[in-house]
C-alpha cells in the first residue's frame, strides 16, 4: 500500500556508467517530480511532469533524462555518471499542477546513489 | 542570496522546552509556504502549511510575515520524537508548482 515507491533504494556504480531509477505512485496524482538532495542536505527540484508532459526542467545536465510512460510512473535515466552525481534522489507526487495552498507533495523513500 | 534561508542549527533542547525556528525568503511574489519535516535518512513529509493569518496544529504554531518575508515555526512542549530536520518550503510565483526548499534546521531534543 506504499504511496510513492522508488527502486532501487541504493545504487553504487562506477563513473561513466548509465543507470536508471524508477518511481511509481498509486495515489492517482497528476503531477510527479524528481529532486536531488546533495551531501549538504540541500533539496533541489530537477524535473516535474504533469500527465506525462514535462513542466519543469531546471538547469540539469542533459545526461539526466526523465521518462514518464504514464501518469503513475516517472523514471530517471542518467548517462555517463560523474562523481558529483552522488546524492539522494527523491521522487514525489502531488494531486494537481498549480496545486493550491494546502496541497502537499508526497515523497518516495529516496534512492541513495554513490558514484565511485 | 539564497531563495530560502534557515539557520542550520543544531538546536539542542531538553524535553518540554519551547523552540522556535525562523526562515526568510527572497521572492516577494511567493504564494504558498510550508514546513516539512525530514527524519535522518528518510524522505521529507509535510508538517503543516503556513497561512497568512498564522495557524496552529497541536503543539506546532506557524506564522507568516509577508512584509518581512519571514516564516516561523514554534514547537511547544518538545518531545524526543520531535528530533528531526525542519525544512522551510516556499512555492514560487502563482504560475508554478515549483517548491523551493531551505537547507533545514536540525532539532535534537534530549531527555
Amino acid at each position: 500500500d506504499t504511496a510513492v515507491s522508488q527502486t532501487p533504494k541504493y545504487l553504487v556504480t562506477q563513473m561513466g556508467n548509465d543507470k536508471s531509477i524508477k518511481c511509481e505512485q498509486n495515489l492517482g496524482h497528476d503531477t510527479m517530480y524528481w529532486y536531488k538532495q546533495d551531501s549538504k542536505k540541500f533539496l533541489k527540484i530537477m524535473f516535474s511532469y504533469n500527465n506525462k508532459e514535462l513542466i519543469i526542467n531546471e538547469t540539469v545536465p542533459n545526461r539526466f533524462s526523465p521518462k514518464s510512460p504514464d501518469k503513475a510512473h516517472l523514471n530517471l535515466h542518467i548517462n555517463s555518471l560523474e562523481l558529483g552525481d552522488s546524492a539522494v534522489y527523491f521522487c514525489a507526487s502531488s494531486p494537481h499542477l498549480l496545486a493550491g495552498e494546502a496541497d502537499e507533495q508526497f515523497f518516495g523513500p529516496g534512492t541513495r546513489l554513490t558514484v565511485l | 542570496r539564497k531563495e530560502v534561508e534557515q539557520d542550520p542549527g543544531p538546536f539542542n533542547v531538553p524535553e518540554g522546552a519551547t523552540v522556535a525556528f525562523n526562515c526568510t525568503y527572497s521572492n516577494s511574489a511567493s504564494q504558498s509556504f510550508f514546513w516539512y519535516r525530514q527524519d535522518c535518512r528518510k524522505e521529507p513529509k509535510l508538517l503543516m502549511s503556513v497561512y497568512s493569518s498564522g495557524n496552529e496544529d497541536g503543539r506546532f504554531t506557524a506564522q507568516l510575515n509577508r512584509a518581512s518575508q519571514y516564516i516561523s515555526l514554534l514547537i511547544r512542549d518538545s518531545k524526543l520524537s520531535d528530533s528531526a530536520t525542519y525544512l522551510c518550503v516556499v512555492r514560487g510565483d502563482y504560475n508554478t508548482d515549483k517548491l523551493i526548499f531551505g537547507t533545514g534546521t536540525r532539532l535534537q531534543v534530549f531527555p
